[in-house]
């Protein structure tokens, strides 16, 4: 049974840091194929996607944010990390990760999400 | 960055159709994409409902009803999402998404109400 869970600050204060961890369990991020991506969604708005890391360490971001963030791995804890620098208010959202299925680009199983607020 | 470009909102009543558009820039051919195609009700994360690349390929998410298909039409560099039998609980807001050039884009969402 494949879950995801996302965990971090719930309110992070404008030009911060901010962490994110993706804990997951059912497969390993050291099975080649496996990827894991975080993906975003403000209030009321579009899914935004941000950044995917792969089992043999590949990494891909959106070139919108890339110099904002850096994505990691730790395989003996099977868990992701998310980090966003100099963030603003309008980085309110919820916070995805999810896994990429084993066959296709998609992400097949998703966490539930954590709200972060950008606030001071 | 490209974009997806989604009608925001649709709506039709129980048991018709519902025939949701996703347009690709021009930059980015419909056919050699797969599209993606993801719903997601309040408070939730999205859900994976199908991908369509050609009628012989494409694959329908776990559990999904044969109800929900997807098509393309190139002449309008289009994805396209068909959800038949409309019922209430197919309610939701609707993503389409590619994987082009290393990136993930996804569109801007359609809401579809159902009457």
């Amino acid at each position: 049974q494949v879950t995801l869970r996302e965990s971090g600050p719930a309110l992070v204060k404008p030009t911060q840091t901010l962490t994110l961890t993706c804990t997951f369990s059912g497969f390993s991020l050291s099975t080649r194929g496996m990827c894991v991506g975080w993906i975003r969604q403000p209030p009321g708005k579009a899914l935004e996607w941000l950044a995917r890391i792969d089992w043999d360490d590949d990494k891909y971001y959106n070139r919108s944010l890339k110099t904002r963030l850096t994505i990691s791995k730790d395989t003996s804890k099977n868990q992701v990390v998310l980090t966003m620098t100099n963030v603003d208010p309008v980085d309110t959202a919820t916070y995805y990760c999810a896994r990429k299925a084993k066959v296709g680009a998609h992400f097949d199983f998703w966490g539930q999400g954590t709200l972060v607020t950008v606030s001071s | 960055q490209p974009v997806l470009t989604q009608p925001p909102s649709s709506s039709a009543s129980p048991g018709e159709s519902a025939r949701l558009t996703c347009t690709l820039p021009s930059d980015i051919n419909v056919g050699g994409y797969n599209i993606y195609w993801y719903q997601q009700k309040p408070g939730s994360p999205p859900r994976f409902l199908l991908y369509y690349y050609s009628d012989s390929d494409k694959g329908q998410g776990s559990g999904v009803p044969s109800r929900f298909s997807g098509s393309t039409d190139a002449s309008a560099n289009t994805g396209i999402l068909h959800i038949s039998g409309l019922q209430s609980e197919d309610e939701a807001d609707y993503y389409c998404m590619i994987w082009a050039r290393n990136t993930y884009v996804f569109g801007s969402g359609t809401k579809v109400t159902v009457l």
